[in-house]
C-alpha cells in the first residue's frame, strides 16, 4: 500500500524567515505525482506545488520550491520569506501516474507564523 | 466563478439519522470525488466517480453511497448515521488527467 509520512506535526517559523516541511512516501510504482497543499483556517484546499516524479528538476512557484529526493522517496517543501498568511495545514500527497483516481494524503503539519 | 460548490456547510445529526451531501462542479471535470478528513490522519477517499454513469469504492466506502446525477453533480449519502462519521466532508473534481480542485468542506457532526 501507498504510505505518505508527515513527521512533523506542528512547525513554527518567524516572518520573513525560511522553513521546510519534511514529506517521505512509500511506493514500488515509478510513474507518480507529488504534491503540496495548504489548508488555512477557512478550510479550503489549496495546491501549492506539484511535481512529476520523472523530472529531476526540482519545482518552484515563487516563494515556494521542493526539495525532491527520488532514490530517498522524499519530498519536502521549502517556504522562504515566510508570511502571516502562510499559517496553514500542509498536506502532502501522491497519486500514482496522471490518471490515477487516488490521491494518498499525509497527516498534515500545522505551521505557524511568528510576527 | 463558483468551481466546487459543497451543501451544505455545517449539519448536525443524531444517529440513525440519513442524509445526503451535495456536490456541484462548473468547470466541466469528468471526475469527482468524496474524502472525509478527520484528526491527524489527513484526507481519505470515500468514492469517487472517473466519468458520468460510474462510481467506484475509495479506501473507507463502508456506511456511505454515492450517486453521479450527471456530468455536474455528485452526491453523498449516509443512510444510517453513526457518531464515527463526524468529520469534515470534501468533494472535489478534476479532469482526466489533472489535479482536482477541491470545494470548502462540509463539517458534520452525529450526535
Amino acid at each position: 500500500a501507498q504510505t505518505v509520512t508527515q513527521s512533523q506535526p506542528e512547525m513554527s517559523v518567524q516572518e520573513a524567515e525560511t522553513v521546510t516541511l519534511s514529506c517521505t512516501y512509500d511506493t514500488s510504482e515509478s510513474d507518480y505525482y507529488l504534491f503540496w497543499y495548504k489548508q488555512p483556517p477557512s478550510r479550503q484546499m489549496i495546491l501549492v506545488i506539484r511535481q512529476e516524479a520523472y523530472k529531476q528538476q526540482n519545482a518552484t512557484e515563487n516563494r515556494f520550491s521542493v526539495n525532491f529526493q527520488k532514490a530517498a522517496k522524499s519530498f519536502s517543501l521549502k517556504i522562504s520569506d515566510s508570511q502571516l498568511g502562510d499559517a496553514a495545514m500542509y498536506f502532502c500527497a501522491y497519486r500514482i501516474g496522471n490518471y490515477g483516481q487516488n490521491f494518498v494524503f499525509g497527516p498534515g503539519t500545522r505551521l505557524s507564523v511568528l510576527p | 466563478n463558483a468551481g466546487v460548490t459543497q451543501t451544505p456547510k455545517f449539519q448536525v445529526l443524531k444517529t440513525g439519522q440519513s442524509m445526503t451531501l451535495q456536490c456541484a462542479q462548473d468547470m466541466n471535470h469528468n471526475s469527482m470525488y468524496w474524502y472525509r478528513q478527520d484528526p491527524g490522519m489527513g484526507l481519505r477517499l470515500i468514492y469517487y466517480s472517473a466519468s458520468e454513469g460510474t462510481t467506484d469504492k475509495g479506501e473507507v466506502p463502508n456506511g456511505y453511497n454515492v450517486s453521479r446525477l450527471n456530468k455536474r453533480e455528485f452526491s453523498l449519502r449516509l443512510e444510517s448515521a453513526a457518531p464515527s462519521q463526524t468529520s469534515v466532508y470534501f468533494c472535489a473534481s478534476s479532469p482526466h488527467p489533472g489535479t482536482p480542485v477541491f470545494g470548502d468542506g462540509t463539517r458534520l457532526s452525529i450526535l
